[in-house]
């Protein structure tokens, strides 16, 4: 099972907007409507920010979106801010043999 | 308040078998949706799904290592073991363990990680 395609750096001033692609295939993330985003600072854990494709958790800021079309999900983060920069990776379910493909992961750098 | 945390040896040498402990708190591994998963990181690599118990001990593994891994539970003590045979320097990573929750269908809360080092 190949990872979930993302690009592998984006970035944004303070303030603006940031989107990231997670692209699949109908076999994971086109075939499920179960895609998560996971933020991870270098030497921590992943932090799940959105599951389900648009989905928060309880005490993430509604400033980070998530949508999907076809093979495609992205994640948006909204308003910038310097606390925003890590690394970034979406998840797709894919079956009860493989219960997440990740993505190859975005590194989100605020200028 | 759930929390995850991964023990095991830093290093290890080649053919030998790995084996990793994972202990939680705040849920419990007997009630429906609950489920404990495996997940690796390689330096500088993607995240990697390992295996997965859930709450009526089946289990799951990810097809290229099945015949390597092995994964169980001791609901008593909040623990989840992973094993996983024949060591080899590519298998050099941080493991994590993490609750996997059906409800959601996502990797809800993680544990720190622990880097393994695999030497030849």
């Amino acid at each position: 099972q190949s990872a979930l395609t993302q690009p592998p750096s984006a970035s944004g001033s303070p303030g603006q907007s940031v989107t990231i692609s997670c692209t699949g295939t109908n076999s994971d993330l086109g075939g499920y409507n179960y895609v998560s985003w996971y933020q991870q600072s270098p030497g921590k854990a992943p932090k799940l920010i959105i599951y389900e494709v648009t989905a928060r958790p309880s005490g993430v800021p509604d400033r980070f979106s998530g949508s999907r079309s076809g093979n495609t999900a992205s994640l948006t983060v909204s308003g910038l801010q310097a606390e925003d920069e890590g690394y970034y990776y979406c998840l797709s379910f894919a079956g009860h043999n493989n219960f997440g493909v990740f993505g190859t992961g975005t590194k989100v750098t605020v200028l | 308040q759930v929390t995850l945390r991964e023990s095991g040896p830093a290093l290890v040498k080649r053919t030998q078998t790995l084996t990793l402990t994972c202990t939680f708190s705040g849920f419990s591994l007997n009630t429906a949706g609950m489920c404990v998963s495996w997940i690796r990181q390689p330096p500088g690599k993607p995240l990697e799904w390992l295996a997965l118990i859930d709450w009526a001990e089946d289990t799951y593994y990810r097809p290229s290592l099945k015949t390597r891994l092995s994964i169980s539970k001791d609901t008593s003590q909040n623990q989840v073991v992973l094993s996983l045979t024949n060591m080899d320097p590519a298998d050099t990573a941080t493991y994590f363990c993490a609750r996997y929750n059906w409800n959601d269908v996502t990797f809800d809360y993680w544990g720190q990680g622990t880097l393994v080092s695999v030497s030849s």
